[in-house]
């Protein structure tokens, strides 16, 4: 099955600057690449996602970049802001049936003013 | 349209009892999955569902845990004679189809057992 590993657990920078969290996955038939952005006490929610025929997705601050031959996917936020703060995770598809979408282990962004 | 519907979001239980926890999914997705999180930790799978059927349970406890989607009606994860560390955050989400797609998640229902 697919195995998901996120780096770091934990990210500390100063407002405008640029964030970067990295994902490794397993399965080499994994296609879809999405990330989801989690406020405490909420629900996980989908921020940007990249599909394994492109190599990089933006929007606005936020970009992903995929590198299929090394199978990892990075997420890049710019000039970043307090309400970025929040716990980010990675995900990828199992294949061979079930689909489900494994979860890295999540990082903790704090945006410090 | 309204999103992935959970409730409760709330519920406390003591040791022993049974945790019922619904989800109705967005209108017109027809699978289910349900995650567990434990306090600062990420989203475990546990069972991917669709109408009347069980994809994929492979993340469920062999015991005391049990999903199901009925033709009519929302989802429910059932836990019975719960000890406490069951206590977590119950996520649902759905989407529309196969083939690695957004999941749009719930609020969650968190489970304290005392």
């Amino acid at each position: 099955g697919e195995n998901v590993e996120q780096h770091p657990s934990t990210l500390s920078v100063q407002e405008g600057d640029s964030a970067v969290i990295k994902c490794t996955y397993s399965d080499s038939a994994s296609n879809y690449f999405p990330w989801y952005k989690q406020e405490l006490g909420k629900r996980p929610q989908l921020i940007i996602d990249i599909r394994s025929n492109v190599g990089e997705k933006k929007d606005q601050r936020i970009a992903v970049t995929l590198n299929k031959t090394a199978k990892h996917f990075s997420l890049h936020i710019t000039e970043t802001q307090p309400e970025d703060s929040a716990v980010y995770f990675c995900a990828a598809p199992t294949q061979g049936g079930s689909e489900k979408l494994v979860f890295g282990k999540g990082t903790k962004l704090t945006v410090n003013p | 349209n309204a999103g992935v519907m959970q409730n409760p979001r709330h519920l406390v239980r003591r040791r022993g009892q049974e945790a019922r926890l619904r989800c109705s999914p967005m209108k017109g997705h027809s699978h289910v999955y349900w995650y567990r999180q434990l306090p600062e930790e990420g989203l475990k799978f546990m069972v991917y569902l669709q109408k009347e059927n069980i994809i994929d349970e492979s993340g469920m406890p062999k015991e005391r845990f049990s999903a199901e989607f009925p033709k009519e009606g929302p989802s429910i994860l059932r836990i019975q004679q719960v000890v406490r560390g069951d206590s977590a955050a119950y996520f649902c989400a759905s989407s529309p189809g196969r083939h690695g797609g957004e999941l749009f998640f719930g609020e969650g229902s968190r489970l304290t057992v005392l």
